[in-house]
């Protein structure tokens, strides 16, 4: 049982490239969450989702997108990645109340 | 709207001595609360969690916080203080309405453990 997954664990791009981080996770939640955390500003929720082909807008969306279309996996996209969207990000997982994280994956755009 | 204020952005203490990390927050209605652990470059762990119930809510590595309505607070307390707690602690709330589970996390406290 991996729990949630997040792929990549590191990236670097470039300003106004794309990329997509991808969560994975294996307990069968409906819910997951996209957050991300910058130094003094705890996390904070960018996109969600309660379901499969579901998802809504959290706290701080603008710059980015996501998919559901697989229960198990919950897709975040920059399409043009600007330097403020430097940051780490957490996907977590819900169940019973409890939401259960991944590793993180630290993005850097330069 | 909910809000969460963890009061101290640094906490440092003595291997042994009482841990005592405050929260804060902000709603209309008790909201359901949590703190989370997160170790360097880590994700986060639940440490506890309050929904219903006794107030005062035991988790895991000797932690235990108490929700006091009157006060708004839900603050994170260790009597003895290990090395291994140095960390980020995050308090966050969630909304008891709806069915959506986001969270909102204070702005978190680093415990340093000094020797």
């Amino acid at each position: 049982n991996a729990g949630v997954t997040q792929t990549p664990k590191f990236r670097v791009l470039k300003t106004g490239q794309s990329m997509t981080l991808l969560c994975a996770q294996d307990m069968n939640h409906e819910y997951m969450y996209w957050y991300r955390q910058d130094p003094g500003m705890g996390l904070r929720l960018i996109h969600y989702s309660v379901g499969e082909g579901t998802t809504a807008k959290g706290e701080v969306p603008d710059g980015y997108n996501v998919s559901r279309l697989k229960k198990q996996n919950f897709l975040l996209g920059l399409e043009s990645a600007a330097p403020s969207q430097t940051s780490v990000y957490f996907c977590a997982s819900r169940s019973s109340g409890t939401q259960y994280f991944g590793p993180g994956t630290r993005l850097t755009v330069l | 709207a909910q809000s969460v204020t963890q009061l101290g952005s640094h906490v440092s203490v003595s291997e042994g001595a009482l841990v005592l990390l405050r929260c804060n927050y902000s709603s209309s209605v008790p909201p359901y609360l949590f703190w989370y652990v997160q170790y360097p470059n880590q994700g986060l762990q639940l440490l506890l969690k309050y929904t219903t119930g006794a107030t005062l809510v035991k988790g895991i590595n000797g932690f235990e916080a108490e929700f006091k309505k009157s006060e708004t607070s839900f603050h994170l307390t260790k009597p003895s203080a290990h090395m291994s707690d140095a960390a980020e602690y995050f308090c966050a709330v969630s909304d008891r309405s709806g069915n959506t589970g986001k969270l909102i996390f204070g702005q978190g406290t680093t415990l340093q453990v000094k020797p």
